[in-house]
């Protein structure tokens, strides 16, 4: 089956500082990565929408400067929280898709703690 | 429209008995649902899906069942297991076979809790 494989699985970081999310299907190319928020007993909120080699559609209420996507190959997509605060700390999720017929498939998500 | 949960419902079962999860969704142009699990620290498993064409699917000890009536989703585990005990959500789709597949709007979630 389809690997999508998220790193780090885990980070603490500074208030203030960023940090760099990677989402990489391993077995095929992704046209389409999603990206979703989840914070503790709750479900999973869909962020953004990362089209390989054009820039990324966010949903309302997600603010574009501060999550920054970067989709530059069809195998990579990259979440950066910018100035990272501790309501920012939760568990992202990316899935990927390699074309728009097909299904999308998780990562197995990574646990973003702010201190 | 968004269906977050601040507190997740729980369903407690005996191993060996059968579960029912429910979930109201909210867009009626949905077209292709999905249930997921989801353990302690994971991201969501693929369990089963169902089209809006369909009113009844079956997997192996699972089944999903679709009234689009009242726009409501039914996952059915069988002999349940320890297993089994994780939190599961259902997700739907709209514009599945398009541009939009993939893109997900997941219900709130309940806790399976599997008593041996």
């Amino acid at each position: 089956g389809a690997v999508v494989s998220q790193h780090p699985s885990r980070v603490i970081c500074k208030s203030g500082t960023s940090v760099k999310i990677e989402c990489r299907s391993l077995d095929f190319q992704a046209t389409t990565m999603f990206w979703y928020r989840q914070f503790p007993k709750q479900s999973l909120m869909l962020m953004a929408t990362s089209n390989e080699g054009s820039k990324a559609t966010y949903e309302q209420g997600v603010e574009k400067d501060k999550f920054l996507i970067n989709h530059a190959s069809l195998t990579l997509s990259t979440l950066t929280v910018t100035s990272a605060h501790p309501e920012d700390s939760s568990f992202y999720i990316c899935s990927a898709r390699q074309g728009p017929n097909t299904e999308a498939f998780f990562g197995q998500g990574t646990r973003l703690t702010v201190v | 429209g968004e269906s977050v949960g601040l507190h997740l419902p729980t369903l407690s079962v005996q191993e060996g008995d059968n579960s029912i999860i429910n979930c109201a969704y909210s867009n009626s142009a949905s077209d292709y649902f999905i249930w997921y699990k989801q353990e302690s620290g994971k991201g969501p498993q693929f369990i089963i899906d169902i089209r809006s064409n369909m009113d009844k699917r079956q997997g192996q000890r699972v089944t999903v069942l679709l009234n689009k009536t009242v726009k409501h989703l039914s996952l059915q585990i069988a002999a349940t297991q320890p297993g089994d005990s994780a939190v599961y959500f259902c997700a739907e789709n709209v514009g599945a076979g398009g541009t939009s597949y993939g893109k997900l709007t997941f219900g709130q979630g309940t806790i399976l809790t599997v008593h041996p």
